[in-house]
């Protein structure tokens, strides 16, 4: 099985722009979440889709938005970008139901470089 | 709210020594533990999940509910052990946000 992509692997944007962030789930995975990791924050939680349905957020201002195509695959949208928004972001999806619906495996992210 | 604690950014211990990362979590109910494991230049990865009750590369974590501790431990530890070890949780079932703790550094000294 395909692990978890993400694309871009790194990019560089600059203040005030917008980016998006693609990833494609493991096949049959139906939930997919999305992290900020930073070495100060560590991993952060930012939203998780199930079915095209946001299902729970984190605590990021709405600049941070996503969302959940039928084929599961994901997107992430950062506008208006900020120095402070420079970090690894990953993606992860799960089963999403089950015994095992919670354990979730990662893309290898996406470095976003703010300047 | 869920939260998960690892007390410690960094731990160093010399190889063949015992290994114990802390992890300790806040949670009203049963929730669902883990440990994440991150080697150098790759992905995170699941290392264990204590519904399985496994021990992986030498690892176990014992969940203690009174405590609300979910400790990784290894008796004997190996220079390959050092990376990045996240704890995390999540409620019960499927559909569940999963807190990560900000992780703890192991460092094997040879």
């Amino acid at each position: 099985k395909a692990g978890v992509t993400q694309t871009p692997r790194y990019l560089i944007k600059t203040r005030g722009q917008q980016v998006t962030l693609s990833c494609s789930p493991i096949s049959g995975h139906r939930s997919v979440s999305w992290y900020q990791q930073t070495p100060g924050q560590g991993l952060q939680f930012l939203f998780e889709y199930f079915s095209e349905t946001q299902r729970n957020k984190g605590n990021f201002p709405g600049r941070f938005s996503g969302r959940q195509f039928s084929n599961s695959r994901s997107e992430m949208n950062v506008s208006t970008l900020e120095l402070g928004d420079s970090a690894l972001y990953l993606c992860a999806s799960s089963p999403g139901q089950g015994i095992i619906g919670n354990t979730i495996y990662f893309g290898e992210g996406s470095w976003l470089t703010v300047v | 709210a869920q939260r998960v604690t690892q007390p410690e950014k960094l731990l160093s211990v010399f190889k063949g020594a015992p290994v114990e990362l802390k992890c300790n979590y806040s949670y009203s109910g049963s929730p669902e533990l883990f440990w994440y494991v991150q080697y150098s230049r790759q992905r995170l990865q699941l290392l264990l999940r204590h519904i399985s009750r496994e021990s992986i590369k030498g690892f176990t974590a014992d969940l203690n509910k009174g405590e609300t501790s979910f400790h990784l431990k290894k008796p004997f530890a190996q220079e390959e052990d050092s990376a990045m070890y996240y704890c995390a949780l999540s409620g019960p079932g499927g559909y569940q946000k999963v807190t990560f703790g900000i992780g703890t550094k192991l460092q094997v000294i040879p």
